[in-house]
């Protein structure tokens, strides 16, 4: 199975501050990485997909970066909005896994 | 508008069983594959079960493998989880997600949930 380690697992900002989260593959899994946001008491949205396409109606301040085993999520200013809880997951191969979140808040 | 509604959750004895389902709207189900993603109280997203959009291959999570099957009705537009043998560590928020077109494993609309407790 592909381990995915996500750091860090929680961090505080401030309102415009640029935001930045890692996730680290065990083993090459090309550019098949999607990034989600989950708010409390909601289903996961789908932010980022092929590790750097914006999905349609995600803000522009969302962005993704990497290839291989190395990814890197960023929001360039933080929103007040975007308080939540983020997730990157591989579909490279089954079982499909996910990093451990990042919590964000302000 | 694109949806996915679940139901079927609810308190359970260990061993018992539950069948989860999946109202889908807004699309045609039998175009997309479709998953089953769980998450313990408190806990991040744990994959549990995909079906391919025409039915030729199912996969599942080592841990539920021979406990869960998982099926689709397109004439109702609905997907299952059928849930067998349960034990207290398949405590979790159960949503269902579609595949973006022809993106195995890129899930890109999920409902809001549905609650499963295993307890005595």
């Amino acid at each position: 199975d592909i381990q995915m380690t996500q750091s860090p697992s929680s961090l505080s900002a401030s309102v415009g501050d640029r935001v930045t989260i890692t996730c680290q593959a065990s083993q090459d899994i090309t550019n098949y990485l999607t990034w989600y946001q989950q708010k409390p008491g909601k289903g996961p949205r789908l932010l980022i997909y092929d590790a750097s396409s914006l999905e349609t109606g995600v803000p522009s301040r969302f962005s993704g970066s990497g290839s291989g085993t190395d990814f890197t999520f960023t929001i360039s200013s933080l929103q007040p909005e975007d308080i939540a809880t983020y997730y990157c997951q591989q579909y490279d191969s089954f079982p499909l896994t996910f990093g451990g979140g990042t919590k964000v808040e302000i | 508008q694109v949806q996915l509604v679940e139901s079927g959750g609810g308190v359970v004895q260990p061993g018992g069983s539950l069948r989860l389902s999946c109202a889908a709207s807004g699309f045609t189900l039998s175009n997309y594959g479709m998953h089953w993603v769980r998450q313990a109280p408190g806990k991040g997203l744990e994959w549990v079960s995909f079906i391919r959009y025409d039915e030729s291959d199912k996969n599942y999570v080592d841990s539920v493998k021979g406990r869960f099957t998982i099926s689709r009705d397109n004439s109702k537009n609905t997907l299952y989880l059928q849930m067998n043998s349960l034990r207290a560590e398949d405590t979790a928020v159960y949503y269902c997600a579609k595949d973006k077109y022809r993106r195995v494993g890129l899930m890109d609309v999920w409902g809001k949930g549905t609650t499963v407790a295993v307890s005595s």
